[in-house]
């Protein structure tokens, strides 16, 4: 069984570009959540989408966005993009609508913001 | 407002004896707590979890101990071996229609030979 798959895995952008990160959850898990990794900050979330909708979402400006297609892939957008962005992005998948399932991760998108 | 904390940054152990990570949390509705393992570059691999209605769960070298009353949960790993070197993340959920996890900072564990 595949695991979850994030393209691409590396990234340089200039600061005031826009950049989009794609994420293929566990095959059968509806739920895709995203997450922000920096040094400073520890493993924030961004925001979680079930069935093409957005259920959660963190403290994070607007200019972090996302969509879910009906295969359940999801893409995260970042404009206008900050120094500060520049982190390493997880995406993580689960089978929800049970209780006490756990999330499983890809090995994430490393965004460097120049 | 840090709801989930690892006070530890890092740790170390001999290879052999037992590893014990520590977490706090302050929100009394988590109701499921889980361990990740981090290797650099990688994304988090889950380990073991635990609902709040146990207060134990054993997986192999791997047990999770949770404490509601005092708000805390702990990892023990025996024995510790040198492949257990990582950043360990201690996270929390709300169970109801919610994947949203809030995680701890962390603790780097180092085995020594």
């Amino acid at each position: 069984k595949a695991g979850v798959t994030q393209t691409p895995r590396y990234l340089i952008k200039t600061r005031g570009q826009q950049v989009t990160l794609s994420c293929s959850p566990i095959s059968g898990h509806r739920s895709v959540s995203w997450y922000q990794q920096t040094p400073g900050q520890g493993l924030q979330f961004l925001f979680e989408y079930f069935s093409e909708t957005q259920r959660n979402k963190g403290n994070f400006p607007g200019r972090f966005s996302g969509r879910q297609f009906s295969n359940s892939r999801s893409e995260m957008n970042v404009s206008t993009l900050e120094l500060g962005d520049s982190a390493l992005y997880l995406c993580a998948s689960s089978l929800t609508g049970r209780l006490n399932t756990e999330a499983f991760f890809g090995q994430g998108t490393r965004l460097t913001v120049v | 407002d840090q709801q989930v904390k690892q006070n530890s940054p890092s740790l170390s152990v001999q290879e052999g004896r037992i590893s014990i990570l520590n977490c706090d949390y302050t929100n009394s509705m988590f109701d499921y707590f889980l361990w990740y393992k981090k290797y650099p570059a990688e994304g988090p691999t889950f380990l073991i979890s635990i609902s709040s209605i146990k207060d134990k769960n054993e997986d192999g070298r791997f047990t999770v101990f949770l404490n509601k009353s005092a708000k805390h949960l702990s990892l023990h790993i025996v024995p510790s071996q040198p492949g257990d070197s990582a950043v360990y993340f201690c996270a929390a959920r709300i169970n109801f229609g919610n994947e949203k996890l809030t995680f701890g900072t962390g603790t780097r564990l180092t085995i020594i030979p």
